[in-house]
C-alpha cells in the first residue's frame, strides 16, 4: 500500500502567488516524521522542511511552510510569494519510528511557476 | 559545497559492461543509501547501510550490489549491465544518533544509460 500520496502529478502557478502542494500518509506508528525535498531539473535533492509527529506547531522555515494536520494525516507543503526558481519536482518522504532511517517518498509534484 | 560525492555525473555504456557507481561521503555519517529514480518518478529504496560491513536490500528489488568496507565510502556495482539498468541512482546519508527532524543529506547523482 502507497504510504506517501500524492495527488497532483503537475501544478502550474502565477509568480508571487502561494501554492499549496498536497500530501497524504499512512503509518499506524504513533511517531514519524514528514519532509519536503525539492528537486531541481539539474536532480539533486534538496531538504526544505520537517514536521515531527510530536510536533505541536506547524513547521515553518522560510516561505515554506508545512500544513500539518494529523488527524487528516496530511502534511501539505505551502509556498509563499513563489518565485520563478520555484519550478522543480517537489517531493515528500516519510520516517516511520524514532529508530528507523528510511525514507519512503510520495511520486511528486512537478511546480512550474510562470512569470 | 557538496559533503557527499558521487562519480560519476554522467555514464552512457554497452549492454553486458560491469560498472561502479562511487559514493563518498566526508561527514563521518554511519548511515547511508542508495536511491533508484527513473526520469520524473519518485525514489526507491534498493540498498542501505548502518555502518561498515552492514548491508541490506531496500524496498525495491534490484540485480546491483553493494559494499561498505569504509564508512566513508559505499559503492554500487552492476555486473552485467542492461537498458533495464537505465535510470538516476542517488546516494545519501544521514549521521549517528540522528536528530528525528535530520533529513538525508543527498549526492548529485549518477544518471545512467546502458545502450
Amino acid at each position: 500500500a502507497q504510504k506517501i500520496t500524492q495527488t497532483q502529478p503537475g501544478m502550474f502557478v502565477q509568480e508571487k502567488e502561494a501554492v499549496t502542494l498536497d500530501c497524504t500518509y499512512d503509518t499506524s506508528d504513533p511517531s514519524y516524521g514528514l519532509f519536503w525535498y525539492k528537486q531541481p531539473s539539474s536532480g539533486e535533492m534538496i531538504f526544505l522542511i520537517y514536521q515531527g509527529s510530536y510536533d505541536q506547531q506547524n513547521a515553518t522555515e522560510g516561505r515554506y511552510s508545512l500544513n500539518f494536520q494529523k488527524a487528516r494525516k496530511s502534511a501539505n507543503l505551502v509556498i509563499s510569494a513563489s518565485q520563478l526558481g520555484d519550478s522543480a519536482m517537489y517531493f515528500c518522504a516519510m520516517r516511520e519510528g524514532q529508530g528507523a532511517q528510511k525514507l519512503v517518498f510520495g511520486q511528486g509534484t512537478r511546480l512550474t511557476i510562470n512569470p | 559545497e557538496a559533503d557527499i560525492y558521487q562519480t560519476p555525473r554522467y555514464l552512457v555504456i554497452g549492454t553486458g559492461k560491469k560498472i561502479t557507481l562511487e559514493c563518498s561521503q566526508t561527514m563521518g555519517h554511519d548511515k547511508m543509501y542508495w536511491y533508484q529514480q527513473d526520469p520524473g518518478m519518485e525514489l526507491h529504496l534498493i540498498h542501505y547501510s548502518y555502518g561498515v560491513n552492514s548491508t541490506e536490500k531496500g524496498d525495491l528489488s534490484s540485480e546491483s550490489t553493494v559494499s561498505r568496507i569504509r564508512t566513508e565510502h559505499f559503492p554500487l556495482t552492476l555486473e552485467s549491465a542492461r537498458p533495464s539498468h537505465t535510470s538516476q541512482y542517488l546516494c545519501a546519508s544521514s549521521p549517528p544518533g540522528a536528530k528525528p527532524n535530520y533529513g538525508y543529506t543527498f549526492g548529485s547523482g549518477t544518471r545512467l544509460t546502458v545502450v
